[in-house]
């Protein structure tokens, strides 16, 4: 079955980019029901949508954190990939990776998560 | 503070029925459906409710949704241990932004 894997980075420092990947497993990020999504969690704290992106390349995002995201999609290696520039420690989170049901906006398959720690 | 409300705990007794509520407005939770996730400790959120009140295939029917106006709610009947856990509801906003509510931690007494 189709799965979703997280990788990257578990430190980053202050002011820097942190730069994620998923790799999609099982099928085709190609499918055309779906938008792949990134949302974060820090400790103890609840879910928050980052953006998201469709296979044509559109991409909608968090309007709070639209000036410094960035999410790509590269076909070929079945992966979607998530940067987001400037960090400081409140973007400390589990980052998690998700598939986007496009009718009424779902998240029917989520990855793992993976730690992110903005710290110098 | 997230624009879709939740209480944030809720508890209840084995066997019971519980309900936790979701409070959003018009350009949200009123002009799109609402979708629910659980969350148990140390583990990815999992999709519960979508829809308003569909349940993906594995979710047992304990679990249900509904939603009137721009309020929702996800009520569980016969608790059980097994359900407490972390729950957030979810809905897309017309300005094109995706909102999670606060989340409802679920103490089963």
């Amino acid at each position: 079955q189709v799965q979703l894997q997280e990788s990257g980075p578990g430190l980053v420092k202050p002011s820097q980019t942190l730069s994620l990947t998923c790799t999609v497993s099982g099928g085709s990020i190609s499918s055309g029901s779906y938008y792949w999504s990134w949302i974060r969690q820090p400790a103890g704290k609840g879910l928050e949508w980052i953006g998201r992106i469709y296979t044509s390349g559109s991409t909608n995002y968090n309007p709070s954190l639209k000036s410094r995201v960035t999410i790509s999609v590269d076909t070929s290696k079945n992966q979607f990939s998530l940067k987001l520039s400037s960090v400081t420690a409140a973007d400390t989170a589990v980052y998690y990776c998700a598939r986007d049901v496009v009718i009424n906006w779902y998240f029917d398959l989520w990855g793992r998560g993976t730690l992110v720690t903005v710290s110098s | 503070q997230s624009v879709l409300t939740q209480p944030p705990s809720a508890s209840g007794t084995p066997g019971q029925r519980v309900t936790i509520s979701c409070s959003g407005s018009s350009s949200n939770i009123g002009s799109n459906t609402v979708n629910w996730y659980q969350q148990l400790p140390g583990t990815a959120p999992k999709l519960l409710i979508y829809s308003n009140n569909q349940r993906p295939s594995g979710v047992p029917d304990r679990f249900s949704g509904s939603k009137s106006g721009t309020s929702a709610s996800l009520a569980i009947s016969g608790l059980q241990s097994e359900d407490e856990a972390d729950y957030y509801c979810a809905a897309w906003d017309d300005s094109l932004n995706g909102l999670f509510g606060g989340g409802t931690k679920l103490t089963v007494l």
